[in-house]
């Protein structure tokens, strides 16, 4: 079964404002990724957190990770068009050697 | 530096046929995967392979799935026969990691499977 679940299932604001997807987990992890898929296309890597990490910034990509609540957020701050696509965390379980997909955030961005 | 290669992109088969997939990972990475992804829904992993060696098949579909990766490189799925319920996007990837730990997968775009 998948690992994480996302939230919201879809997403749809305006280009310049920023969005915000939510990721829960369920079992202790060693890290946490992003990846964004457009439409029709494989999945591209956004960001990396490890487990003992709290924040991290990617131009204006921000990944927050809360451990003792089993969750993730992902931040795109000034929208673009270009930023529509799906968006999935993937958990590498303690103990796995490979990454379980959530179910994935639709975001819209429109110009 | 080259992607991960993958064919076809789009196949179409009746139920009870059979089809091949074939994955070529990014040059030096050890670790390659299978994932399969419905429609809305996330990738699930079928397979992983650490250089020729199989790490994990335990969401393998052993009756009807089978995958090899001869001499560490490239890979072939194969599903005989095919259900309705297989129809999905086939996703290879590829990892220069090799321990314990997942790091950054790079994808390819991915084979399309209609069964009809």
């Amino acid at each position: 079964s998948q690992q994480g679940e996302e939230d919201p299932q879809a997403l749809s604001i305006q280009e310049g404002e920023n969005a915000t997807m939510n990721c829960s987990y369920k079992t202790s992890i060693n890290n946490l990724q992003w990846y964004r898929q457009n439409s029709g296309r494989g999945l591209v890597h956004l960001i990396l957190i490890r487990s003992n990490e709290r924040e991290k910034h990617s131009g204006r990509l921000r990944v927050t990770l809360d451990t003792s609540k089993k969750s993730s957020s992902l931040l795109i701050t000034a929208s673009r068009a270009a930023d529509t696509a799906s968006y999935f965390c993937a958990t590498d379980q303690t103990g796995a050697n490979n990454l379980f997909f959530g179910t994935g955030t639709r975001l819209t961005v429109i110009p | 530096e080259a992607g991960v290669a993958q064919s076809p992109r789009y196949k179409i088969i009746e139920k009870r046929q059979s089809v091949a997939f074939w994955c070529n990972p990014i040059s030096g990475h050890a670790t390659l995967y299978w994932y399969q992804q419905i429609l809305g829904q996330g990738p699930k992993l079928l397979i992983q392979f650490q250089n020729n060696g199989v790490v994990d098949d335990s969401q393998l579909p052993k009756d009807r799935f089978s995958a090899e990766r001869l001499k560490g490189v490239d890979s072939t799925l194969k599903i005989q026969p095919a259900k309705l319920e297989d129809s999905a996007v086939y996703l290879c990837a590829s990892s220069p990691v090799g321990s314990q730990v997942a790091g950054e997968l790079f994808f390819g775009e991915g084979s399309r499977l209609t069964v009809l």
